[in-house]
């Protein structure tokens, strides 16, 4: 079975701009998690989607958004970059299970961004 | 407060011995899942083991198991006979069945690295 995929895997924007992340879930998984990581806050959550519908969300500004297709795949957005977004985006996918406390969530490779 | 704490921010050890990396965590959910990833230098985060709250036994995953002390809040990682391939960061994290906030709660990780 094909893992979690991400697209691309890095990029390179300047401030102001904004920036589209892809990923794709392992077969069968409903659920996608979107997380950043950067030397200095750690593994911080951004939202969670299932069925298409954002079932959770994080502590970060409204700059950062989701969606996710009927297919399960998401995409993430980030407007107006500023340079502290810079990071490790992390896609994870699982099968959604509500309560979440046996739901393993498997991630994907990760898109590096770099905001000059 | 910190729901999940690893004290050991480095860790160096011989090719072909046994490693426990610690892990700490806070809730008052009853029910939790408590999983290890693993993150080489590739940035792509790897899972390796899960521990339920109400699992009677520690989990085992071939060279991986989990050591389990529930009253006092600890999940430790047993990785034994260590390889080269075993360098890398290794996250500890907790989901709590908490419906509308079914996020990863990481630790600040790990960092793991074997001698030959």
């Amino acid at each position: 079975k094909a893992g979690v995929t991400q697209t691309p895997r890095y990029l390179i924007k300047t401030r102001g701009q904004q920036v589209t992340l892809s990923c794709s879930p392992i077969s069968g998984h409903r659920s996608v998690s979107w997380y950043q990581q950067t030397p200095g806050q750690g593994l911080q959550f951004l939202f969670e989607y299932f069925s298409e519908t954002q079932r959770n969300k994080g502590n970060f500004p409204g700059r950062f958004s989701g969606r996710q297709f009927s297919n399960s795949r998401s995409e993430m957005n980030v407007s107006t970059l500023e340079l502290g977004d810079s990071a490790l985006y992390l896609c994870a996918s699982s099968l959604g299970a509500r309560g979440g406390s046996t739901d393993t969530q498997y991630f994907g490779p990760g898109t590096r961004l770099t905001v000059l | 407060a910190q729901k999940i704490t690893q004290t050991q921010p480095g860790m160096f050890v011989q090719e072909k011995e046994a490693v426990t990396l610690d892990c700490t965590y806070d809730t008052s959910d009853p029910s939790y899942g408590l999983f290890w990833y693993k993150q080489p230098s590739s940035g792509e985060m790897i899972f390796l083991i899960y521990q339920g709250s109400y699992d009677q036994q520690n989990a085992t995953e071939g060279r991986y198991s989990l050591n389990f002390q529930k009253a006092r809040k600890s999940a430790n990682l047993v990785i034994s006979a260590s390889q080269l391939g075993d360098s890398a960061m290794y996250f500890c994290a907790m989901r709590e069945d908490n419906f509308g906030n079914e996020k990863l709660t990481f630790g600040t990780g790990t960092r793991l690295t074997i001698i030959p």
